[in-house]
């Protein structure tokens, strides 16, 4: 296993509900990531944190809000989505940002936005 | 806006052939750069860096990068049905993390 945990797997939500996505990480590394990807796009970086602190936020609607409340755990907060963000989310961790080193990925949440 | 663009395919080779995969990518800035393989339903794995002009091997895999063209290219060599998956090209510019490209999709043919 990547030793990036994700849940759920799959998420169905409609456009008023409030849910959250959670990733967690045994690796010990020190920054974490959320990606989009939807099909026929590139994988697009949405946030990053590095040693609990957001360093990037690459233009992503306040519908979305991330929470790192500490090295291991990263949260994606959910309200008032639109079809249009139906895509799979995926978490990553490296030791820091920015790295020359791999980024570990977790399997995903695949959301359906209804 | 720094680009990484990847032709989208399918490429289709026949097993035992060599896969040519492509990537060029637009900040000349750019310092590092990676291939990751991601199977259908799953997610990305790395199977190649690359930091340096020329070539990099590992196994069946060669990464080559010349950045005078901006161009990162992978072959895998002996193509077996189990390389079938999508290659996403990724680049680390100056940001804090890396910027992929759309991918292309292998298929090998037995």
């Amino acid at each position: 296993e990547t030793g990036v945990t994700q849940t759920p797997r799959h998420l169905v939500m409609g456009m008023t509900n409030k849910k959250s996505l959670k990733c967690e990480q045994h690796l010990g590394h020190n920054a974490m990531y959320w990606y989009k990807q939807s099909a026929k796009k590139p994988l697009e970086l949405m946030f990053v944190y590095n040693f609990k602190e957001q360093t990037e936020n690459n233009s992503v609607p306040s519908r979305f809000s991330p929470e790192c409340p500490n090295s291991s755990h990263l949260f994606l907060h959910l309200h008032t989505l639109q079809p249009e963000d139906s895509a799979l989310y995926l978490c990553a961790s490296s030791p820091a940002a920015p790295t020359n080193e791999k980024l570990f990925f977790g399997s995903g949440t695949q959301l359906s936005v209804l | 806006q720094k680009e990484v663009e990847q032709n989208s395919g399918p490429l289709s080779v026949p097993e035992g052939a060599i896969a040519s995969l492509n990537c060029t990518y637009s900040d000349r800035g750019s310092q590092s750069f990676f291939w990751y393989r991601q199977y259908s339903g799953k997610s990305p794995e790395l199977i190649m860096s690359i930091y340096s002009n020329g070539d990099q091997e590992d196994g069946r895999f060669t990464a080559q990068l010349n950045k005078a063209s901006q161009y990162v290219s992978l072959l895998i060599r002996d193509s077996q049905p189990s390389d079938s998956a999508t290659y996403l090209c990724a680049v680390l510019n100056s940001g804090y993390a890396l910027n992929f490209g759309k991918g292309t999709s292998l298929l090998v043919t037995p």
